[in-house]
């Protein structure tokens, strides 16, 4: 099946610095999630990004299919940006999301 | 508003009595699916259903049991739970599978089996 690598597993920042957090995957895909799970667990779905640019605020996400990665870029961190950042895509032979392990990011003020 | 809704939220209960874990969507979604998030092991899916009435194991079914009677509605069965099964379930939807549609994921239910 697909395989989905994350990096860096971890991630310490000082409020207001900037980051790129990167998402490798091994086929091409239907689908390419970027999500945020909160201290509390909740799954907060950032961008559905299967190809090209998006923004939201201080964050935005690149996916280059054809080169099979994703870049989810977070500017001007606050503390409340602290958790876990998934990546998640949708392969063509796959009948799930399948799930990158994860990149902790903590932002100390 | 769209959205996928669980409940419980949180669920504590014991070996063997039976429970159920709700799942409803509201965007009249053909697909829906059900996690599991264990630390370490991340998110791994239990049971999918492409549409009522069909339903297939996904990577760890072992001791669940779905039904998918109406379009809407997901419910995830523990018909006799183990601690083993204490973990943060999710349930997701999306409109289909395979046609670049976004997934909708759930608030999660964090269940402990004692």
């Amino acid at each position: 099946g697909i395989q989905v690598e994350q990096s860096p597993p971890d991630l310490i920042l000082q409020e207001g610095a900037n980051s790129t957090l990167r998402c490798n995957f091994s086929d091409s895909v239907n689908n390419l999630q970027w999500f945020h799970q909160n201290p509390w667990g909740q799954l907060i779905n950032l961008f559905y990004i299967p190809s090209g640019t998006k923004q939201n605020g201080r964050l935005s996400a690149t996916t280059v299919a054809t080169e099979r990665y994703s870049l989810l870029y977070i500017s001007s961190s606050q503390t409340t940006d602290s958790g876990v950042y998934f990546c998640a895509v949708e392969g063509p032979y796959n009948n799930d999301m399948r799930f990158g392990a994860g990149t902790r990011l903590t932002v100390k003020p | 508003e769209a959205q996928v809704t669980q409940n419980p939220r949180y669920l504590i209960t014991v070996t063997g009595k039976k429970l159920t874990v709700t799942c409803s969507q509201n965007m009249n979604h053909e697909y829906m699916s059900w996690y599991r998030q264990d630390p370490g092991l991340g998110l791994r899916q239990i049971y999918y259903s492409m549409n009522v009435e069909v339903t297939d194991k996904g990577d760890v079914p072992e001791g669940y049991k779905v039904s998918r009677k109406e379009k809407r509605n997901f419910p995830l069965i523990l018909e006799s739970p183990s601690p083993n099964q204490t973990s943060l379930y999710f349930c997701a939807s999306s409109l289909t599978l395979h046609r670049n549609t976004e997934a909708f994921f759930g608030q999660g239910t964090r269940l402990t089996v004692v």
